[in-house]
Protein backbone atom coordinates (compact mmCIF):
# COMPACT_ATOMS: atom_id res chain seq x y z
CA UNK A 1 0.00 0.00 0.00
CA UNK A 2 1.63 3.42 -1.19
CA UNK A 3 2.84 5.85 2.06
CA UNK A 4 3.91 8.74 2.87
CA UNK A 5 7.92 8.96 3.85
CA UNK A 6 9.49 11.19 6.15
CA UNK A 7 13.36 11.52 6.44
CA UNK A 8 15.05 12.14 8.43
CA UNK A 9 13.16 10.75 11.81
CA UNK A 10 14.63 12.66 14.54
CA UNK A 11 16.30 15.94 13.81
CA UNK A 12 18.30 17.60 17.03
CA UNK A 13 19.72 21.04 15.53
CA UNK A 14 20.88 24.32 17.59
CA UNK A 15 19.11 27.21 17.83
CA UNK A 16 19.82 29.40 15.25
CA UNK A 17 20.64 26.82 12.68
CA UNK A 18 18.64 26.35 9.43
CA UNK A 19 16.93 22.72 8.93
CA UNK A 20 15.14 21.04 6.39
CA UNK A 21 12.88 18.11 6.43
CA UNK A 22 11.82 16.06 3.48
CA UNK A 23 9.23 13.91 2.77
CA UNK A 24 8.18 11.61 -0.51
CA UNK A 25 4.29 11.66 -0.74
CA UNK A 26 2.07 9.21 -2.53
CA UNK A 27 3.01 8.70 -5.66
CA UNK A 28 -0.24 10.14 -7.72
CA UNK A 29 -0.97 12.81 -5.16
CA UNK A 30 -1.52 16.14 -6.12
CA UNK A 31 -1.61 18.22 -3.09
CA UNK A 32 1.04 18.48 -0.49
CA UNK A 33 1.27 19.86 3.14
CA UNK A 34 3.03 20.22 6.38
CA UNK A 35 1.60 20.26 10.07
CA UNK A 36 3.52 20.21 13.31
CA UNK A 37 2.65 18.90 16.69
CA UNK A 38 4.10 19.97 20.11
CA UNK A 39 4.70 17.20 22.50
CA UNK A 40 1.02 16.60 24.37
CA UNK A 41 -0.95 19.69 21.95
CA UNK A 42 -3.05 18.84 18.81
CA UNK A 43 -2.26 18.88 15.19
CA UNK A 44 -1.62 22.49 13.36
CA UNK A 45 -1.84 23.17 10.05
CA UNK A 46 0.98 24.96 8.48
CA UNK A 47 0.76 25.01 4.91
CA UNK A 48 -0.44 23.34 1.94
CA UNK A 49 0.86 23.16 -1.91
CA UNK A 50 -0.24 22.23 -4.99
CA UNK A 51 0.85 23.03 -8.37
CA UNK A 52 4.40 24.15 -7.56
CA UNK A 53 2.64 27.05 -5.15
CA UNK A 54 1.67 27.55 -1.78
CA UNK A 55 -2.49 27.38 -1.68
CA UNK A 56 -2.80 27.78 1.99
CA UNK A 57 -0.78 28.88 4.87
CA UNK A 58 -1.31 29.50 8.85
CA UNK A 59 -0.43 32.27 11.02
CA UNK A 60 2.08 30.02 12.31
CA UNK A 61 3.85 29.51 8.80
CA UNK A 62 5.97 32.85 8.67
CA UNK A 63 8.87 34.06 7.21
CA UNK A 64 11.36 31.95 8.37
CA UNK A 65 9.79 28.99 6.79
CA UNK A 66 9.46 27.97 3.13
CA UNK A 67 8.27 24.79 1.20
CA UNK A 68 9.81 23.66 -2.20
CA UNK A 69 8.97 20.61 -4.57
CA UNK A 70 12.63 20.26 -5.65
CA UNK A 71 11.86 16.98 -8.42
CA UNK A 72 9.20 15.17 -8.83
CA UNK A 73 8.97 13.06 -5.87
CA UNK A 74 10.25 15.09 -3.00
CA UNK A 75 8.27 17.91 -0.39
CA UNK A 76 10.47 19.78 1.42
CA UNK A 77 10.10 22.33 4.50
CA UNK A 78 13.01 24.49 5.40
CA UNK A 79 12.82 26.16 8.71
CA UNK A 80 15.65 29.17 7.91
CA UNK A 81 16.87 30.20 11.76
CA UNK A 82 15.20 27.50 13.85
CA UNK A 83 14.15 28.71 18.16
CA UNK A 84 13.22 26.80 20.85
CA UNK A 85 9.89 27.02 20.32
CA UNK A 86 10.20 24.98 17.07
CA UNK A 87 10.77 22.12 18.85
CA UNK A 88 7.84 19.63 17.25
CA UNK A 89 6.98 16.80 15.18
CA UNK A 90 6.44 17.60 11.93
CA UNK A 91 3.92 15.82 9.74
CA UNK A 92 3.80 15.31 5.78
CA UNK A 93 0.33 14.88 4.50
CA UNK A 94 -0.45 14.41 0.49
CA UNK A 95 -4.33 13.77 -0.63
CA UNK A 96 -5.41 12.87 -4.23
CA UNK A 97 -7.49 15.74 -5.57
CA UNK A 98 -10.13 18.35 -4.82
CA UNK A 99 -13.22 16.66 -5.19
CA UNK A 100 -14.80 13.30 -3.76
CA UNK A 101 -12.66 12.33 -1.34
CA UNK A 102 -9.61 14.18 -0.34
CA UNK A 103 -8.86 12.52 2.63
CA UNK A 104 -4.94 13.51 3.36
CA UNK A 105 -2.57 10.91 4.36
CA UNK A 106 0.05 11.65 6.38
CA UNK A 107 3.52 10.72 7.03
CA UNK A 108 5.47 9.14 9.97
CA UNK A 109 6.69 12.69 11.08
CA UNK A 110 10.33 14.01 11.84
CA UNK A 111 11.04 15.34 15.81
CA UNK A 112 12.74 17.94 15.47
CA UNK A 113 14.38 18.70 18.79
CA UNK A 114 15.74 22.54 18.91
CA UNK A 115 18.71 23.29 21.58
CA UNK B 1 -12.43 30.60 13.36
CA UNK B 2 -13.47 26.45 13.69
CA UNK B 3 -13.46 24.91 16.84
CA UNK B 4 -13.33 21.23 17.13
CA UNK B 5 -13.86 19.98 21.03
CA UNK B 6 -13.73 16.44 21.69
CA UNK B 7 -14.20 14.55 24.78
CA UNK B 8 -13.55 12.63 27.33
CA UNK B 9 -9.77 13.32 26.89
CA UNK B 10 -8.55 10.11 27.92
CA UNK B 11 -10.74 6.73 28.60
CA UNK B 12 -10.09 3.25 29.75
CA UNK B 13 -12.05 0.47 29.09
CA UNK B 14 -12.46 -3.02 29.89
CA UNK B 15 -11.81 -5.30 26.27
CA UNK B 16 -15.29 -5.81 25.16
CA UNK B 17 -16.53 -2.55 26.68
CA UNK B 18 -18.59 -0.70 24.14
CA UNK B 19 -18.50 2.90 24.29
CA UNK B 20 -18.55 5.94 22.48
CA UNK B 21 -16.40 9.21 21.81
CA UNK B 22 -17.34 12.50 20.75
CA UNK B 23 -16.38 15.30 18.65
CA UNK B 24 -18.14 18.82 18.69
CA UNK B 25 -17.53 21.05 16.40
CA UNK B 26 -18.25 24.86 14.85
CA UNK B 27 -18.01 25.94 11.08
CA UNK B 28 -19.28 28.42 9.22
CA UNK B 29 -19.88 25.56 6.30
CA UNK B 30 -19.19 21.72 6.90
CA UNK B 31 -16.71 20.49 4.14
CA UNK B 32 -16.07 17.61 5.55
CA UNK B 33 -15.08 15.84 9.33
CA UNK B 34 -12.60 13.45 9.58
CA UNK B 35 -11.59 10.94 11.96
CA UNK B 36 -7.89 9.71 12.61
CA UNK B 37 -6.15 7.08 14.48
CA UNK B 38 -2.73 8.88 16.24
CA UNK B 39 -0.37 5.80 17.77
CA UNK B 40 2.36 7.29 20.25
CA UNK B 41 5.01 8.43 18.02
CA UNK B 42 3.56 8.04 14.78
CA UNK B 43 1.41 10.08 12.31
CA UNK B 44 -2.27 10.18 12.21
CA UNK B 45 -3.96 7.20 10.54
CA UNK B 46 -7.21 8.28 8.37
CA UNK B 47 -9.97 6.09 9.44
CA UNK B 48 -13.33 8.24 7.92
CA UNK B 49 -14.89 11.17 6.46
CA UNK B 50 -18.21 11.98 6.89
CA UNK B 51 -19.67 15.29 4.50
CA UNK B 52 -23.58 15.53 5.57
CA UNK B 53 -25.72 15.14 8.54
CA UNK B 54 -27.13 11.90 9.40
CA UNK B 55 -24.67 10.02 7.26
CA UNK B 56 -22.79 6.89 8.95
CA UNK B 57 -19.47 5.12 8.02
CA UNK B 58 -18.31 1.76 9.79
CA UNK B 59 -14.74 -0.02 9.45
CA UNK B 60 -14.56 -3.19 12.05
CA UNK B 61 -15.42 -2.39 15.36
CA UNK B 62 -15.67 1.26 14.72
CA UNK B 63 -18.65 3.66 13.47
CA UNK B 64 -18.71 7.04 12.77
CA UNK B 65 -21.96 9.23 12.41
CA UNK B 66 -22.53 12.68 12.22
CA UNK B 67 -25.04 15.62 13.11
CA UNK B 68 -25.04 19.32 12.80
CA UNK B 69 -22.90 20.01 15.32
CA UNK B 70 -21.20 16.81 16.48
CA UNK B 71 -19.70 13.77 15.55
CA UNK B 72 -19.25 10.43 17.39
CA UNK B 73 -17.28 7.62 17.23
CA UNK B 74 -18.93 4.00 18.23
CA UNK B 75 -16.42 1.19 19.31
CA UNK B 76 -17.92 -2.03 20.16
CA UNK B 77 -16.41 -4.80 21.80
CA UNK B 78 -13.20 -3.06 21.69
CA UNK B 79 -9.67 -4.64 21.60
CA UNK B 80 -6.06 -3.77 23.18
CA UNK B 81 -4.91 -3.16 19.79
CA UNK B 82 -7.77 -0.32 19.88
CA UNK B 83 -6.00 1.43 22.28
CA UNK B 84 -4.59 4.80 20.58
CA UNK B 85 -5.26 8.45 20.49
CA UNK B 86 -8.44 9.13 18.42
CA UNK B 87 -8.43 12.40 16.32
CA UNK B 88 -11.32 14.80 15.33
CA UNK B 89 -10.86 17.07 12.42
CA UNK B 90 -13.01 19.58 10.07
CA UNK B 91 -12.56 21.51 7.10
CA UNK B 92 -14.99 24.23 5.81
CA UNK B 93 -15.72 26.01 2.98
CA UNK B 94 -14.70 29.73 4.13
CA UNK B 95 -11.33 29.12 4.33
CA UNK B 96 -8.96 27.23 2.45
CA UNK B 97 -10.67 23.81 2.09
CA UNK B 98 -7.76 22.03 2.57
CA UNK B 99 -6.97 23.90 5.94
CA UNK B 100 -8.28 20.95 8.58
CA UNK B 101 -8.54 22.05 12.23
CA UNK B 102 -8.07 18.91 14.48
CA UNK B 103 -9.14 18.36 18.03
CA UNK B 104 -6.85 17.01 20.84
CA UNK B 105 -7.98 13.96 20.62
CA UNK B 106 -9.71 11.28 23.10
CA UNK B 107 -6.93 9.14 24.64
CA UNK B 108 -8.42 5.71 24.35
CA UNK B 109 -6.74 2.62 26.62
CA UNK B 110 -7.92 -0.70 26.27
CA UNK B 111 -7.70 -3.50 29.17
CA UNK B 112 -7.14 -7.20 28.63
Amino acid sequence: EPEVTQTPSHQVTQMGQEVILRCVPISNHLYFYWYRQILGQKVEFLVSFYNNEISEKSEIFDDQFSVERPDGSNFTLKIRSTKLEDSAMYFCASSADRGGSYEQYFGPGTRLTVT
Amino acid sequence: EDQVTQSPEALRLQEGESSSLNCSYTVSGLRGLFWYRQDPGKGPEFLFTLYSAGEEKEKERLKATLTKKESFLHITAPKPEDSATYLCAVSDYSGGYQKVTFGTGTKLQVIP
